[in-house]
């Protein structure tokens, strides 16, 4: 059974770092583009970037270019979404989810991490 | 950039009735060298991750019910449920995979009237 598992809720002030993970298993994780996605409280789905687990080819969306980072760690193959420097205007959910092979649909998804940037 | 919009905002429908939903890309997502078209439907519920519906604009997904639908091509395109049923409530929403990294639409939400 294919699973994205995300980590846990956060809680963190302006300016703090954060990494929030998504681990897949039931499935070849090194083949299949890997997606984040953000949804502000409230608000509609956004498209934030995607990483290939197999080669760490990493596309960012414009809006979120320089804003965060994606990476891969294929070894317990888990995907990371990070932060350098919240604000509080990062407080949302964040899905990963996986892109089917062929069709960049997003087939399954993580069960989301919910991130609030308050002071 | 591709931007993708939906109409209504929000529709109220009856038990048992059709419902509508109606997508507009900017530009078109149907790819000529296969004749298919990048667009996709995504069901979320309350308090949940979005689930997909469709692809290939009318490809249904594994297990979801009959009573869903895609239609449409190039920019404009439709979801139909056939019959709404009570577990349909939710936000639904159009998503074009033409470019590498899709963009999604605003949005639809589905009430019982």
């Amino acid at each position: 059974e294919v699973q994205l598992v995300q980590s846990g809720a956060e809680v963190k002030k302006p300016g703090e770092s954060l990494k929030i993970s998504c681990k897949g298993s039931g499935y070849s994780f090194t083949s299949h583009w890997i997606g984040w996605v953000r949804q502000m409280p409230g608000k509609g789905l956004e498209w934030m970037g995607i990483i290939y687990p197999g080669d760490s080819d990493t596309r960012y969306s414009p809006s979120f270019q320089g804003q965060v980072t994606i990476s891969v760690d294929k070894s317990i193959s888990t995907a990371y979404l990070q932060w350098r420097s919240l604000k509080a205007s990062d407080t949302a959910m964040y899905y990963c989810a996986r892109h089917r092979d062929g069709a960049m649909v997003l087939d399954y998804w993580g069960q989301g991490t919910l991130v609030t940037v308050s002071s | 950039d591709i931007v993708m919009t939906q109409s209504p905002d929000s529709l109220a429908v009856s038990l048992g009735e059709r419902a509508t939903i109606n997508c507009k890309s900017s530009q078109s997502v149907l790819y000529s060298s296969n004749n298919k078209n990048y667009l996709a439907w995504y069901q979320q519920k309350p308090g949940q991750p979005p689930k997909l519906l469709i692809y290939w604009a009318s490809t249904r997904e594994s297990g979801v019910p009959d009573r869903f639908s895609g239609s449409g091509s190039g920019t404009d395109f439709t979801l139909t449920i056939s019959s709404l049923q009570a577990e349909d409530v939710a936000v639904y929403y159009c998503q074009q995979y033409y470019n590498t990294l899709g963009t999604f639409g605003p949005g639809t939400k589905v009430d019982i009237k």
